[in-house]
């Protein structure tokens, strides 16, 4: 199973870019890259995954490096209301641990006036 | 609304005693998850289940068991092996495709 490895904490100034790094350097092919946030000890949030692509929606972008090793969440206007922990997870599907989701110590970003 | 639920919020219970956290979806998902949070930690697994009537293992299952009878339901069993049982129990499903997982609102099992 990959792992994954984000900085413990990050700080942003308001109206800013928050630009959110993950490492996965063990990906495998048929490993999925999630990012999810979580507020206050509630139920995490989806944001984006990606597969070897860039994506993009309304609430983030998400870039994954060509070798896919690492990947990048841009939140590209922080506001105080994306304060959160936010986690970085690779899934499976393939083999005996297919559909296994492993969440690993979070990014605290901080997002200040 | 389609959703995942736990229940209860709170849960206190005696040493010893082993309890049963419930987590229901009426999302149509194959995929089930249980996960534990300590205070200013990440969220560990315990159990998941991609289909009815088998679950696997996570990283922490020792002390915890669970069930997969029906397709909404999820029920896990803190028993009295789990030494450190006061926690933030978190609940979660997907379909078995790349779509994202849905939490739930969570569990506080405190042991006194």
């Amino acid at each position: 199973d990959a792992k994954t490895t984000q900085p413990p904490s990050m700080d942003c100034a308001e109206g800013r870019a928050a630009n959110l790094p993950c490492n996965h350097s063990t990906i495998s092919g048929n490993e999925y890259v999630y990012w999810y946030r979580q507020i206050h000890s509630q139920g995490p949030q989806y944001i984006i995954h990606g597969l070897k692509n860039n994506e993009t929606n309304e609430m983030a972008s998400l870039i994954i490096t060509e070798d896919r090793k690492s990947s990048t969440l841009i939140l590209p206007h922080a506001t105080l209301r994306d304060t959160a922990v936010y986690y970085c997870i690779v899934r499976i599907f393939g083999g005996t641990s297919y559909g296994k989701l492993t969440f690993g110590q979070g990014t605290i970003l901080t997002v200040h006036p | 609304d389609g959703g995942i639920t736990q229940s209860p919020k709170y849960l206190f219970r005696k040493e010893g005693q082993n309890v049963t956290l419930s987590c229901e979806q009426n999302l149509n998902h194959d995929a089930m998850y249980w996960y534990r949070q300590d205070p200013g930690q990440g969220l560990r697994l315990i159990y998941y289940s991609q289909i009815v009537n088998d679950f696997q293992k996570g990283d922490i299952a020792e002390g915890y068991s669970v069930s997969r009878e029906k397709k909404e339901s999820f029920p896990l069993t803190v028993t009295s092996a789990q030494k450190n049982p006061t926690a933030f129990y978190l609940c979660a499903s997907t379909l078995t495709d790349n779509t994202e997982a849905f939490f739930g609102q969570g569990t506080r099992l405190t042991v006194v």
